[in-house]
């Protein structure tokens, strides 16, 4: 089946700083949506991003399908950016297959 | 509300009791999962609906886990005789259509917290 393999798995900031988490994956794309878990372990929608790059204000995502990876930017980082970062892949019946996830804490 | 709606938030349960979880999804939105989150881990898939239509419970661990959605909206997902390795997070997900190439994120629910003593 699919899988999917996000670095790194543990991740920690001074307030500020600038980030990049990677997802690997190991079949063609059809769907990839990058989510934030907080820390109430709500899943918040960033980006759906099977190709290309998209941008929302401090965060944007890349996604190579020819390449099977996907680049999450988190720029000037804020406390309130920990939590949980998934990547998540489509398959062929419709479900997501998430990665393990990047824990994220960024320090004041 | 606009997004997933899931009942209870928690829900703590003695083991060999049976319990039903609750998603009310975005309105008009035709497919809809269940994911199982244990702590510490991604979430993983369990079912899926389109419509009333329970296309696919691969990822169902038991025969105990039973889904449903009969009139194409609310579903709920049962738990018979729970055991402790159930204790988990639940997540529900609905999108509005299962076409590919769309823009069709799924969108999730806060989830329930499920304990078994």
């Amino acid at each position: 089946g699919i899988q999917v393999e996000q670095s790194p798995p543990d991740l920690i900031l001074q307030e500020g700083a600038n980030s990049t988490l990677r997802c690997n994956f190991s079949d063609s794309v059809n769907n990839l949506q990058w989510f934030h878990q907080n820390p109430w372990g709500q899943l918040i929608n960033l980006f759906y991003i099977p190709s290309g790059t998209k941008q929302n204000g401090r965060l944007s995502a890349t996604t190579v399908a020819t390449e099977r990876y996907s680049l999450l930017y988190i720029s000037s980082s804020q406390t309130t950016d920990s939590g949980v970062y998934f990547c998540a892949e489509e398959g062929a019946g419709n479900m997501l297959t998430f990665g393990g996830g990047t824990r994220l804490m960024v320090k004041p | 509300g606009a997004g997933v709606s899931q009942s209870p938030r928690y829900k703590v349960a003695k083991r060999g009791q049976d319990v039903a979880l609750r998603c009310d999804p975005i309105s008009g939105h035709v497919s809809l999962f269940w994911y199982q989150q244990a702590l510490g881990q991604g979430p993983e898939f369990l079912t899926y609906f389109q419509n009333e239509a329970q296309l696919d419970k691969s990822g169902l661990p038991s025969d105990r886990f039973f889904a449903e959605r009969p009139e194409g909206s609310v579903s709920t997902l049962k738990i018979q005789r729970t055991q402790q390795e159930d204790s988990a997070v639940y997540l529900c997900a609905s999108s509005l259509a299962p076409h590919r190439g769309l823009d069709q994120p799924q969108h999730f629910g806060d989830g329930t917290r499920l304990s078994i003593l």
